[in-house]
């Protein structure tokens, strides 16, 4: 009930492409829904994240989609670029902990 | 900008021996976390922290795990007899009045 399931695993893009990578969850007590980049040997960075009363939240190249009667969210991430190549978490909040998704790894090729 | 700091980066220890990991969190928040990442895997929560006392914690957090706040600006993980699964990076998180974690670049353990 606790889980947030993450899509894909790993995700090749040609710069300029958009990027998206998927969550859903179950348990509809989740009530903060944040993603975060993390590159290798870094600890995980808040990138953006939204609340289940909006639908979508933008924030320059990064757009966050949120489907609460379908309990699933995306990150898109418009014109990537080769510095975007990152390991991407999305995460749900219960009570005050985060829970992760199991992460997607981003390569976008120049 | 602030930022959580952890100390140290590294730290290699012998089955168990006790270690502690330390962190000094953004200085006016309020909400402290640890969480780890055994390698290649998701980051797993383990404690939550406010008010002096754990507001939460995971079923991996056991006996063997404790967390204070010994003055006004460093929190610390202690692992009391440290085993080979313990072998992770440790994450420490804060975050203020909003839902805002922000988190440290970690301390890797390495238990031989």
């Amino acid at each position: 009930q606790q889980q947030v399931k993450q899509s894909p695993q790993s995700l090749i893009v040609q710069k300029g492409g958009i990027s998206i990578i998927n969550c859903a969850y179950e348990n509809t007590a989740f009530d903060y829904f944040p993603w975060y980049q993390q590159f290798p040997g870094k600890g995980p960075a808040l990138l953006i994240a939204i609340r289940p009363d909006v639908s979508e939240k933008k924030e320059g190249r990064f757009t966050i989609s949120f489907n609460k009667s379908a309990k699933q969210f995306s990150l898109h991430i418009m014109d990537s670029q080769p510095g975007d190549s990152a390991t991407y978490f999305c995460a749900a909040m219960y009570g005050n902990k985060l829970v992760f998704g199991a992460g997607t790894i981003l390569r976008v090729k120049s | 900008e602030p930022e959580v700091t952890q100390t140290p980066s590294h730290q290699v220890t012998q089955m168990g021996q006790e270690v502690i990991l330390r962190c000094v969190p953004i200085s006016n928040h309020l909400y402290f976390y640890w969480y780890r990442q055994i390698l290649g895997q998701k980051v797993e929560f383990l404690v939550s922290f406010y008010n002096n006392e754990i507001s939460e914690k995971s079923e991996i957090f056991d006996d063997q795990f404790s967390v204070e706040r010994p003055d006004g600006s460093n929190f610390t993980l202690k692992i009391r007899s440290t085993k080979l699964e313990d072998s992770a990076m440790y994450f420490c998180a804060s975050t203020g009045e909003s839902y805002e974690q922000y988190f440290g670049p970690g301390t890797r353990l390495t238990v031989t």
